[in-house]
C-alpha cells in the first residue's frame, strides 16, 4: 500500500519557469510533510517542510502548498534554475512514526 | 562536523558473498535508518533503530541484518548476497522519529554479479 503518491515521475522545465510537483496522501493522521532534494551521487537533504496548521510555507524560491481537505500537498519552484536539477521526494509522517516517502520526481531545468 | 558517513562508497560482490555496510553519525542522534534506492521505487526502509542496542524491521527487511552496538554506528549486513540486492544504500539518522529531519549519508553503491 503506497501511502504517499507523487507525480509526475519526471519533469522538464525551462530556465525561469515554474516547477510543480504534487503529492497525495491517504492517512489523515499525518502531521508532518517534508520535501527532500537529492543531487546525483549524493544523499537526500531536507529542503522544506510544512505542518497541517498552515496552508503555505515559502523559503526563497521554494513554496509548499498544503490542502488538508484534499489530502494533497505540492512543491512549487519559482524561477527554476539549472542548479535546481535534482530528484525531489515528498514524504509524510505522524508523531513518533517513521517517514513515508513518495517515489520521487526527477526535475531537469534546461538552460 | 562530518554528519552521516557511509563506508564503503562502492562495492562489487559475487552472488553468495557476504559483506557489511557501515554507517557512522556524529550528531548524537537516537534514531538511525537504512534505506535502499532503486529506479522508480523511491526510498524503501530496510531496518531502523530507535536507540543503542535496538533494531526493528522496515518495509523490505528480508535478506538483511543490522546491529546497533554503539549509538553512533549502525551496521547493515548481507549474509548471502543476491543480484536482487543490487542497489544504492543510504543510511540516515534523526534526533527523534516522525516529524524530525532525517540526515542522510551519500550512499553505498552495491553491485552483485
Amino acid at each position: 500500500q503506497q501511502q504517499v503518491k507523487q507525480s509526475p515521475q519526471s519533469l522538464i522545465v525551462q530556465k525561469g519557469g515554474i516547477s510543480i510537483i504534487n503529492c497525495a496522501y491517504e492517512n489523515t493522521a499525518f502531521d508532518y510533510f517534508p520535501w527532500y532534494q537529492q543531487f546525483p551521487g549524493k544523499g537526500p537533504a531536507l529542503l522544506i517542510a510544512i505542518r497541517p496548521d498552515v496552508s503555505e510555507k515559502k523559503e526563497g524560491r521554494f513554496t509548499i502548498s498544503f490542502n488538508k481537505s484534499a489530502k494533497q500537498f505540492s512543491l512549487h519552484i519559482m524561477d527554476s534554475q539549472p542548479g535546481d536539477s535534482a530528484t525531489y521526494f515528498c514524504a509524510a509522517s505522524k508523531a513518533s512514526e517513521k517517514l513515508v516517502f513518495g517515489k520521487g520526481t526527477k526535475l531537469t531545468v534546461n538552460p | 562536523n562530518a554528519g552521516v558517513t557511509q563506508t564503503p562508497k562502492f562495492r562489487v560482490l559475487k552472488t553468495g558473498q557476504s559483506m557489511t555496510l557501515l554507517c557512522a553519525q556524529d550528531m548524537n542522534h537516537e534514531y538511525m535508518y537504512w534505506y535502499r534506492q532503486d529506479p522508480g521505487m523511491g526510498l524503501r526502509l530496510i531496518h531502523y533503530s530507535v536507540g543503542e542496542g535496538t533494531t526493528a524491521k522496515g518495509e523490505v527487511p528480508d535478506g538483511y541484518n543490522v546491529s546497533r552496538l554503539k549509538k553512533q554506528n549502525f551496521l547493515l549486513g548481507l549474509e548471502s548476497a543476491a543480484p536482487s540486492q543490487t542497489s544504492v544504500y543510504f543510511c540516515a539518522s534523526s534526533y527523534l522519529t516522525g516529524n524530525q529531519p532525517q540526515h542522510f549519508g551519500d550512499g553505498t553503491r552495491l553491485s552483485i554479479l
